[in-house]
């Protein structure tokens, strides 16, 4: 199986921050990554996808990059309702697998 | 508007069964292979089970596998996950969630791109 690792686990951050996660896969995953938001007591949403595709009505501030094992997620500008947990999922395997999640919290 | 309910969730003792179900709505639902994914409480997601478009193909986790089996029903548009032999480490949040497909990439990516809300299953004696 294909491993996701998260870092990190959680953060603390202001309103207006920068904010990078970062998921590394066990294997080469090409662009086969996908990354959801969970707030508390919701089903995840569908941020990015194939690495660094923006879901349609996501907003602008958030990215992603890599490929192969190495993936990043940034938020340029931190805004209120972007506190929440983030999840990297690859996709290369009809086995998906999940990183651990990173939690972000206000600072 | 695409909609996925589940249900079929609720307390169980160690060993006991349960079936759990997901009625679609909003969109072909033959069209689309399913996964079960689930949360167990304060914890992270992890893939259960997967079912292609027709049926045909199923693949499990293998902390479930020979314990649950994923079927589906497309006249019914619903997708239902028996789960026997429940251990208290199958407690968690259970959704289902339709696998879309985006052509950004070859093969296609595929992707959780609509979600219930889940259904509670709880081991506990």
């Amino acid at each position: 199986d294909i491993q996701m690792t998260q870092s990190p686990s959680s953060l603390s951050a202001s309103v207006g921050d920068r904010v990078t996660i970062t998921c590394r896969a066990s294997q080469s995953i090409s662009r086969y990554l996908n990354w959801y938001q969970q707030k508390p007591g919701k089903a995840p949403k569908l941020l990015i996808y194939a690495a660094s595709t923006l879901q349609s009505g996501v907003p602008s501030r958030f990215s992603g990059s890599g490929s192969g094992t190495d993936f990043t997620l940034t938020i340029s500008s931190l805004q209120p309702e972007d506190f929440a947990t983030y999840y990297c999922q690859q996709s290369y395997s009809t086995l998906w697998t999940f990183g651990q999640g990173t939690k972000v919290e206000i600072k | 508007e695409v909609q996925l309910v589940e249900s079929g969730g609720g307390l169980v003792q160690p060993g006991g069964s349960l079936r759990l179900s997901c009625a679609a709505s909003g969109f072909t639902f033959s069209s689309y292979s399913m996964n079960w994914i689930r949360q167990a409480p304060g914890k992270g997601l992890e893939w259960v089970s997967y079912i292609s478009s027709s049926g045909s193909n199923m693949f499990y986790a293998d902390s479930v596998k020979g314990r649950f089996t994923v079927s589906r029903d497309n006249a019914k548009n619903s997708l239902y996950l028996q789960m026997n032999s429940l251990r208290a480490e199958d407690t968690g949040l259970y959704y289902c969630a339709r696998i879309g497909k985006e052509i950004v990439v070859q093969p296609a990516v595929t992707i959780g791109d609509y979600w219930g809300q889940g259904t509670l299953v709880t081991v506990s004696s």
